[in-house]
Formats: C-alpha cells, sequence, structure tokens
C-alpha cells in the first residue's frame, strides 16, 4: 500500500528564519512522482514543485529548495528565510505511474511564520 | 481565468438533501479529478476522468455520490441524501495527459456544509 506521512501537525518560526518541513513516503513501485502542494486559508491548492523517481537532484527555486533521498524515501522541502507570506498548510503527495495521476497526500504541516 | 472553476464555493444544507457541485477545468486539460478534504487532513481522492470516461472510482465514493463529465468539458458531483458526515471540502482538479500526465491543477474548492 502507498502512504505519505508528514510528522510535523503544525510549525511555528519567526519571519526571516529557515524552516525544514519533512515528508516520508512508502511504495514499492519504482516509478512514482513526489510533489509539494501550498493550501493557503483561501483553500485552494498551490502546486509547488512535481520529481519523478529517477532523478534525485536536489532543486532549489529562490528561497524553496526540495531534498529527494530515495535510499530513506524522504522528500523533504526547506523555505529559507521564511516570510509572513508563507504562513499555510503544505502538503507532500505522491502519484504512482500507473494509476491515471492520482495524488496520494499526507496529512499536511500548517506552518505559522510571526513577524 | 484560465484555471480551475468551482460552483458554489459554499453550500449549506439539511440532512437528507440532495446537492449537485460544478467544475469547469483548464480548458485543454482531458484529465479531471474530485478530492474530498476533511479539517486538518489532506485531500482523499473519490474518482478522475479521461475526458467524458470515468476511470476510476474510490471505496469512498459511496452509492449516494454520483460524478459525471458528460462532453468531456465540465464536470458536477452529485451527493444524494445528504449526511452530516458528507461535511467536508469538496476539490476538483485537472491535468493534461499528453504522452506522461502533468501535474494536477486544482480549484478552490466548494464547501460543503451539512446541518
Amino acid at each position: 500500500a502507498q502512504k505519505v506521512t508528514q510528522a510535523q501537525t503544525e510549525i511555528s518560526v519567526v519571519e526571516k528564519e529557515d524552516v525544514t518541513l519533512d515528508c516520508v513516503y512508502e511504495t514499492r513501485d519504482t516509478t512514482y512522482y513526489l510533489f509539494w502542494y501550498k493550501q493557503p486559508p483561501s483553500g485552494e491548492l498551490v502546486f509547488l514543485i512535481r520529481r519523478n523517481s529517477f532523478d534525485e537532484q536536489n532543486e532549489i527555486s529562490g528561497r524553496y529548495s526540495w531534498n529527494f533521498q530515495k535510499s530513506t524515501s524522504s522528500f523533504n522541502f526547506t523555505i529559507t528565510a521564511s516570510q509572513v507570506v508563507d504562513s499555510a498548510v503544505y502538503f507532500c503527495a505522491l502519484s504512482l505511474y500507473n494509476q491515471g495521476g492520482k495524488l496520494i497526500f499526507g496529512q499536511g504541516t500548517e506552518l505559522s511564520v510571526k513577524p | 481565468d484560465t484555471g480551475v472553476s468551482q460552483d458554489p464555493r459554499h453550500k449549506i444544507t439539511k440532512r437528507g438533501q440532495n446537492v449537485t457541485f460544478r467544475c469547469d477545468p483548464i480548458s485543454e486539460h482531458n484529465r479531471l479529478y474530485w478530492y474530498r478534504q476533511t479539517l486538518g487532513q489532506g485531500p482523499e481522492f473519490l474518482t478522475y476522468f479521461q475526458n467524458e470516461a470515468q476511470l476510476e472510482k474510490s471505496r469512498l465514493l459511496s452509492d449516494r455520490f454520483s460524478a459525471e463529465r458528460p462532453k468531456g468539458s465540465f464536470s458536477t458531483l452529485e451527493i444524494q441524501r445528504t449526511e452530516q458526515g458528507d461535511s467536508a471540502m469538496y476539490l476538483c482538479a485537472s491535468s493534461l495527459l499528453y504522452i506522461r500526465n502533468t501535474e494536477a491543477f486544482f480549484g478552490q474548492g466548494t464547501r460543503l456544509t451539512v446541518v
């Protein structure tokens, strides 16, 4: 069975601090995709990144970076120099190659960035 | 606006009533997904369409739920004889399958409250 675990339910930081959101996944498939989505209070899930299982290169996009490690089945997300606008719920998700693109989500991590 | 659109944004209904939600995907997207999200949880997959064909339904989708995508464009999700346990956010997403599946883009959701 496939599963995504985000052990951190809530994280609170002060603006300009760095913060890492953890994501651990389980699957026996060899071809899969991992995602991060942001859900602000408005409710819409905003796509942040997708990685496929054959690409373990870390990625950086502005203040965001992602660390994918197949050896530990983890796909962690770091925000550098956090800002109040980063406050949201962040979801990690898994999609298997042969399952039509449906997403299996973790329970989410609520990030609160205080000024 | 070329994003995924959902209507209504909020719906309050009495137990036992029927409700119908609409989703308009991004126009060129051939895949459309429905998810349900309860408070403090990640979204859970309900069903998805490729063009007008419904290809998969989750066990979460009881007989009281029905989804359609009659012309491969917009989709409707109907819940008959609503129960208090149906109270949730219903999210629609769409993606493009062309050689491989793109990431899914989500609408702002329909929040259902059954009283």
